[in-house]
């Protein structure tokens, strides 16, 4: 199973709104609604920002959205803060034996 | 509140083997299925390995099968990671995530800090 593609980098300044791509195949991204995103900081432990492509757990900013088209997802962050950057992750589900695969990863600078 | 607490991280030698503790509190932890994740240095999260609630089901990914075996003890609640015949590229950091369900599910929120193995010689 061959990990989801992500940018390298994105970036954007205060109050801007950036969007992260993420694309798999039709035997993961596109075959289920499974889609979610983690934020990741140095030395603490990663984050669940989206979850079933764009639900929002409890406690996450409203300014976090996720969307899925096809084989591709995407997570769009509104009015950027300081304090969203960070790396992200796109995971989807691909079948009980191998339940998560990951994208790459995207290092967000908030400008 | 949960918590999830690795240990056992550290340097080894390539071919030796290595045991990953994550003890596990704040929820019944024979409820849920339990991952292991992995990040290598300057790369992304890879998922390892995945145990059912009630230790039945066990699968791993392709880059450790054989090598991994992940294993859980509901009277101590603890999940481990036996490593063995450990190379470079197992150099990684290691999370212990909790599931939201009995089996495998799409997501979880409850992950731990992390601990460091290093594959060197």
């Amino acid at each position: 199973q061959s990990a989801l593609t992500q940018p390298a980098s994105v970036s954007g300044s205060p109050g801007q709104s950036i969007t992260i791509s993420c694309t798999g195949t039709s035997s993961d991204v596109g075959a289920y609604n499974y889609v979610s995103w983690y934020q990741l900081h140095p030395g603490r432990a990663p984050k669940l920002m989206i979850y079933l492509v764009n639900k929002r757990p409890s406690g996450v900013s409203n300014r976090f959205s996720g969307s899925k088209s096809g084989n591709s997802a995407s997570l769009t962050i509104s009015g950027l803060q300081a304090e969203d950057e960070a790396d992200y992750y796109c995971c989807s589900y691909a079948g009980y034996t191998t339940p998560w695969v990951f994208g790459g990863g995207t290092k967000l600078t908030v400008l | 509140q949960v918590q999830l607490v690795e240990s056992g991280g550290g340097v080894v030698q390539p071919g030796r083997s290595l045991r990953l503790s994550c003890a596990a509190s704040g929820f019944t932890f024979s409820s849920y299925a339990m991952h292991w994740v992995r990040q290598a240095p300057d790369k992304g999260l890879e998922w390892v390995a995945v145990i059912s609630f009630d230790g039945n089901n066990k699968y791993y990914a392709d880059s450790v099968k054989g090598r991994f075996t992940i294993s859980r003890d509901t009277s101590n609640n603890t999940l481990y990671l036996q490593m063995n015949s450990l190379r470079a590229e197992d150099t990684a950091v290691y999370y212990c995530v909790r599931d939201p369900g009995q089996y495998s599910s799409s997501y979880s929120g409850y992950w731990g800090q992390g601990t460091l193995v290093t594959v060197s010689s």
